[in-house]
């Protein structure tokens, strides 16, 4: 069954550092992957998307992330972080044959003045 | 806008009670879904469907039932609802994998 790791629970960085959230998958075959935000007391808003192609995405909020297939990866980065970036980041898997997916625990992002 | 809403945004009840939380999308996705969201498990899934008529467990599905008469609605309910069900619940919809999410509804059972 595929899964999801995300190794650390809690991140702090300084504001204007730069950022790298891990995630790792366990599936057999390229999976669709995602990375969603979700602000204090609001639901979740997808950051960026990998269904195939390029193995670097872009997405809103000048995140990017990337597949790495030998790794099972897809860490999602950031090169300087605004204060406003402050929230939970989930990283998720969807099987292609189907439409539900599998999320992650979960990475708490502090940014610190 | 399109849009998925959520009702109530916040709920109190008894334990065995039955609870209703609303979901309504205008997405017109065929596919919805029900998670639930807490500390250190991130969101796991109670239920899912494809569409109309169409209802699946997920993960967590004990205590909980949902039905989809339409496109728009999926309604999950709490049979009789037990502590272990105080959660934040959250609506999805999609049409492909990509999933939008409602505000959710935060249950308390006491």
């Amino acid at each position: 069954a595929q899964s999801v790791t995300q190794p650390d629970i809690h991140i702090t960085v300084s504001e204007g550092a730069s950022l790298e959230l891990r995630c790792n998958y366990s599936y057999g075959a390229t999976p669709y992957l995602f990375w969603y935000v979700q602000s204090p007391g609001q639901g979740l808003q997808l950051l960026l998307k990998y269904f195939s192609g390029d193995t670097l995405v872009q997405g809103i909020k000048g995140f990017e992330a990337e597949f790495k297939r030998s790794q099972s990866s897809f860490n999602l980065r950031k090169p300087s972080v605004h204060w406003s970036d402050a929230a939970e980041y989930f990283c998720a898997v969807g099987d292609p044959s189907g439409y539900a997916l599998n999320f992650g625990k979960g990475t708490s992002l502090l940014v610190t003045p | 806008d399109a849009e998925i809403t959520q009702s109530p945004r916040h709920k109190i009840t008894e334990t065995g009670r039955q609870v209703t939380l609303a979901c309504h999308q205008t997405w017109n996705h065929n596919n919805m879904f029900w998670y639930r969201q807490d500390l250190g498990h991130g969101l796991r899934l109670i239920h899912y469907s494809y569409g109309v008529h169409d209802t699946n467990k997920g993960e967590v599905s004990d205590g909980y039932s949902v039905s989809r008469s339409n496109t728009e609605d999926l309604p999950l309910t709490l049979e009789s609802a037990a502590s272990s069900q105080t959660s934040v619940y959250f609506c999805a919809s999609s049409e492909f994998s990509e999933q939008y999410f409602g505000p959710g509804t935060r249950l308390t059972v006491t």
